[in-house]
């Protein structure tokens, strides 16, 4: 079947513009993440969905990052007026209650300039 | 709170000799632990993972790793390395229930030399 997508693979924008990252999770999974991959560093946690809600945000770095996600399917993740420092590949993943493997897609490759 | 330590950031190996990345991880509660795998240029595919069953693990492509509590240790190892391992590894810990956010370690990037 088909795995988790995400678009667009890849996205340069100016500082201070918004951006939109989306994710398409593996249907019939209802836990959905979102992690930050930046340059030398490991992957960090952003934001928990469970169906539509959020119920842990903790990993979110500012109040310009927000994620919404519709119909316990696709989720989006806005960052407003970017900074530089906001280059690093997103990466969704999402997961089947019960079960532990959390299904990682190809990741949005964000550039800041 | 739960943390993962990775020692060093690149570790080199010749075709056919053992891989050994090790992996130390820091939980409050029981663990479930994983070895992903990052190609370039892709995202992050399962190796392997514990979840308090066995504690050796075998996963695809002939990897494996040991949970070992008493060392707080999660090592993954092949016995014969190729060509074709020559990636990035990552170590991650969760806790168990609903939210099972993973935390990784900073990863490791695994050469391969003929």
């Amino acid at each position: 079947g088909a795995g988790v997508s995400q678009s667009p693979s890849n996205k340069v924008t100016e500082k201070g513009k918004d951006v939109e990252l989306r994710c398409d999770p593996i249907s019939g999974h209802t836990a959905l993440y979102w992690y930050r991959q930046r340059l030398g560093q490991g992957l960090e946690f952003l934001i928990y969905f469970q169906g539509n809600s959020a119920p842990d945000k903790s990993g979110l770095p500012s109040d310009r990052f927000s994620a919404e996600r519709t119909g316990e399917s696709v989720s989006t993740l806005t960052i407003q007026r970017t900074q530089q420092e906001d280059s690093a590949v997103y990466l969704c993943a999402s997961r089947l209650v019960g079960q532990e493997t959390q299904y990682f897609g190809p990741g949005t490759r964000l550039l800041v300039l | 709170a739960q943390s993962v330590t990775q020692l060093g950031s690149h570790v080199s190996v010749s075709e056919g000799a053992l891989v050994l990345l090790r992996c130390n991880y820091s939980s409050s509660v029981p663990p479930y632990l994983f070895w992903y795998v990052q190609y370039p240029n892709q995202g992050l595919q399962l190796l392997l993972k514990y979840t308090s069953a066995a504690t050796l693990v075998k996963g695809i492509n002939g990897f494996e790793a040991e949970f070992k509590k008493s060392e707080t240790s999660f090592h993954l190892t092949k016995p014969s390395a190729h060509m074709s391992d020559a990636a990035e590894y990552f170590c991650a810990v969760s806790a168990t229930g609903a939210n099972s956010k993973l935390t990784f370690g900073k990863g490791i990037t695994l050469s391969v030399r003929p």
